[in-house]
């Protein structure tokens, strides 16, 4: 069964907007990460959020985690077409596997 | 240059027959993973490894076999494909302990007829 569910599962916004996609989990965590997808391509590390802390940065990305709430936000600022992509969550309960949500798809328009 | 890559790209193999999908990578890595991707269920683990001789189940583990003599090569047999075989597998590697950023490979698509 999945651990993470992503929300929206699509999402497009014009360039320039942000971007804003949720996961939400079941158990408790180590961690937590979001990578990325292109079309037709493997997925990519975007970054990793312990689960002591409640926000972190990287670029324009912004990530926060709520562990009472079990629940992670990933913000993607003054979004481009190459942020086109899926997106998704995963966790890790323990013992080094990833748990990944079904992701969010998002579409940047010109 | 180093990186994890995987063979074939695309496969093409008809139902009962036995297929194995070859995934390498030249970090030395101690972990690495077999994830199958179909739509509606995201990303499942096959099968993973701590290091060389040591795999174990994930979470849909019937049907596949590994196995992993050398650090850097992890194949995957499905020993009599059958239809819902068919998908997108990755394979995934970390460095294991305290670092848990996994790199992923471009995927093999396979589909059985």
């Amino acid at each position: 069964s999945q651990q993470g569910e992503e929300d929206p599962q699509a999402l497009s916004i014009q360039e320039g907007e942000n971007a804003t996609m949720n996961c939400s989990y079941k158990t408790s965590i180590n961690n937590l990460q979001w990578y990325r997808q292109n079309s037709g391509r493997g997925l990519v590390h975007l970054i990793l959020i312990r689960s002591n802390e409640r926000e972190k940065h990287s670029g324009r990305l912004r990530v926060t985690l709520d562990t009472s709430k079990k629940s992670s936000s990933l913000l993607i600022t003054a979004s481009r077409a190459a942020d086109t992509a899926s997106y998704f969550c995963a966790t890790l309960p323990g013992a080094q596997k990833l748990v990944f949500g079904q992701g969010t798809r998002l579409t940047i328009n010109p | 240059d180093a990186g994890i890559t995987q063979s074939p790209r695309y496969k093409i193999t008809e139902t009962g027959r036995q297929v194995t999908l070859m995934c390498h990578q030249t970090w030395s890595h101690s972990y690495m993973f077999w994830y199958r991707q179909d739509l509606g269920h995201g990303l499942r683990l096959i099968y993973y490894s701590a290091a060389a001789d040591i795999t174990d189940k994930g979470e849909v583990p019937d049907g596949y076999v590994v196995s992993r003599s050398k650090t850097e090569n992890f194949p995957l047999t499905l020993e009599s494909a059958t239809r819902s075989q068919t998908s997108v597998y990755f394979c995934a590697s970390h460095r294991g302990l305290t670092s848990y950023e996994q790199y992923f490979g471009p995927g093999t698509r396979l589909t059985v007829t």
